[in-house]
């Protein structure tokens, strides 16, 4: 199965730090998402991006949020001044195009304390 | 608003059994639906993903199907296994380009 690996896998950072969550996709593909699941709730879409640029984003995500793919090969999602809230796993995908399925990665746990 | 409803919240059968999982959207316009599986602390695991002509489509022990006009689908699981423990997320995307909406899933509880 095609694989998206996240790095790391679990985050401890203070309240009012930043944080920066990694997902290395190992092809090609053109279409990368990020989602939250806190704990025992569903998970949330928070941004996709497409061709260097976020083509959607929620009402959850932000200006406390920003995505960059800084090298070309990374995808990062950075969460300014975290807060308790921010809590959660968040779960990288990417596709191919915006109407195939996704493929996650396992998973970042951020807590803040 | 786009909304995915599942039903149920969650299910416990014994192995062998078979079981179906129910999903209600009101996500339009529509594009397609997925369904997966996570485990838990772990990422969600495409199961099928199928488009507005689509009605049935299986993989293996699941089959999912879709009625577009009435926006419900289903997840029907054959001869369960322990290992289908788990839970059961439907996905919905539409509503505008690439918007996606989770449900809040199934959990399944498989025992001996």
């Amino acid at each position: 199965e095609p694989e998206v690996t996240q790095t790391p896998s679990h985050q401890v950072t203070q309240m009012g730090q930043e944080v920066i969550l990694r997902c290395v996709p190992i092809s090609n593909h053109l279409y990368f998402y990020w989602y939250r699941q806190i704990l025992g709730q569903k998970v949330e879409f928070l941004v996709s991006f497409y061709n260097n640029e976020i083509s959607e984003k929620s009402e959850i995500f932000d200006d406390q949020f920003s995505v960059e793919r800084p090298d070309g090969s990374n995808f990062t999602l950075k969460i300014r001044s975290t807060k308790l809230e921010d809590s959660a796993m968040y779960f990288c995908a990417r596709s191919g195009s915006s109407y195939n399925e996704q493929f996650f990665g396992p998973g970042t746990r951020l807590t803040v304390l | 608003k786009n909304q995915v409803e599942q039903s149920p919240q969650s299910l416990i059968i014994l192995e062998g059994k078979n079981c179906t999982l129910q999903c209600n959207y009101t996500v339009s316009p529509f594009s397609n639906l997925r369904w997966y599986k996570q485990d838990t602390g772990r990422g969600p695991v495409s199961l099928t993903i199928m488009t507005f002509s689509e009605n049935t489509k299986s993989n293996g022990r699941y089959t999912a199907t879709l009625d577009a006009d009435t926006k419900q689908s289903s997840l029907h699981i054959t001869a369960s296994q322990l290992s289908d423990s788990a839970s059961y997320i439907c996905v919905v995307t539409g509503g505008g380009y690439q918007k996606v909406t989770f449900g809040t899933g199934t959990k399944l509880q498989v025992i001996p």
